[in-house]
């Protein structure tokens, strides 16, 4: 168990730009899940995959952002044409995916800046 | 829509007390609920889950309690310890077939003072 990774840690990019963040969820970890979290405030749901399957998306996910889960392990978010008001902590976790197991598991997260 | 309020939103206490952070819900129709600590600039880490057939869950010197029908739920630290210091969130999980998503508080900031 290597825990979820997140890649960058960091990163900083200028208004209009795209940027793509992955995740690497818990191998055998069905469930996988994308937040965002601003200072001070607590994690906004955004959005969540059962294997490869996007089951949910909120309605901050507007259609600038996608996220894919190609074959059920890593995932990555994408932020098209960047604005100040994304800046903020994206995080991913994982979890098993079954009734009773429902435990998250959360990476460091990318702190995304935009300027 | 569930709403999940965390009161204070900050404290800070004198190593070795015991002390209490509140959670408050909403919408009583909750799955489960989860206790997790936040360190600056880090992820979250799990800290205690009670499903909602529950009353407590229990974990070293950290006891969460859930009282469905009022629509709270404590954490007790006992003996406090600098490196309790840290976010304190809390988050529950609706019951709608399909919605798996966790409603976030707003966390305490916890400082223990040596």
């Amino acid at each position: 168990d290597t825990g979820v990774s997140q890649d960058p840690r960091h990163k900083i990019t200028k208004r209009g730009q795209n940027v793509t963040f992955r995740c690497d969820p818990i191998s055998e970890h069905n469930r996988l899940y994308w937040y965002r979290q601003t200072l001070g405030q607590g994690p906004e749901f955004l959005t969540y995959f059962q294997n490869e399957a996007q089951l949910e998306k909120s309605r901050l996910l507007s259609d600038r952002f996608s996220a894919e889960r190609p074959k059920g392990s890593f995932s990555t978010l994408e932020i098209q044409r960047t604005e100040q008001g994304d800046s903020a902590m994206y995080l991913c976790a994982s979890s098993p995916g079954r009734r009773g197991n429902e435990k998250l598991f959360f990476g460091s997260g990318t702190q995304l800046s935009v300027l | 829509k569930q709403e999940v309020t965390q009161i204070p939103a900050a404290l800070s206490v004198p190593e070795g007390e015991n002390l209490v952070l509140n959670c408050s819900f909403t919408d009583s129709a909750i799955y489960n609920l989860q206790w997790f600590r936040q360190d600056p600039g880090k992820g979250l880490t799990s800290l205690l889950l009670i499903q909602s057939s529950q009353r407590e869950q229990t974990s070293g010197r950290l006891n969460a309690s859930l009282d469905k029908s009022s629509g709270r739920s404590t954490l007790y630290i006992a003996a406090s310890q600098p490196g309790d210091s840290a976010t304190y969130l809390c988050a529950v999980h609706i019951s709608n077939f399909g919605n798996e998503k966790l409603t976030f508080g707003t966390g305490t900031r916890l400082t223990i003072i040596p």
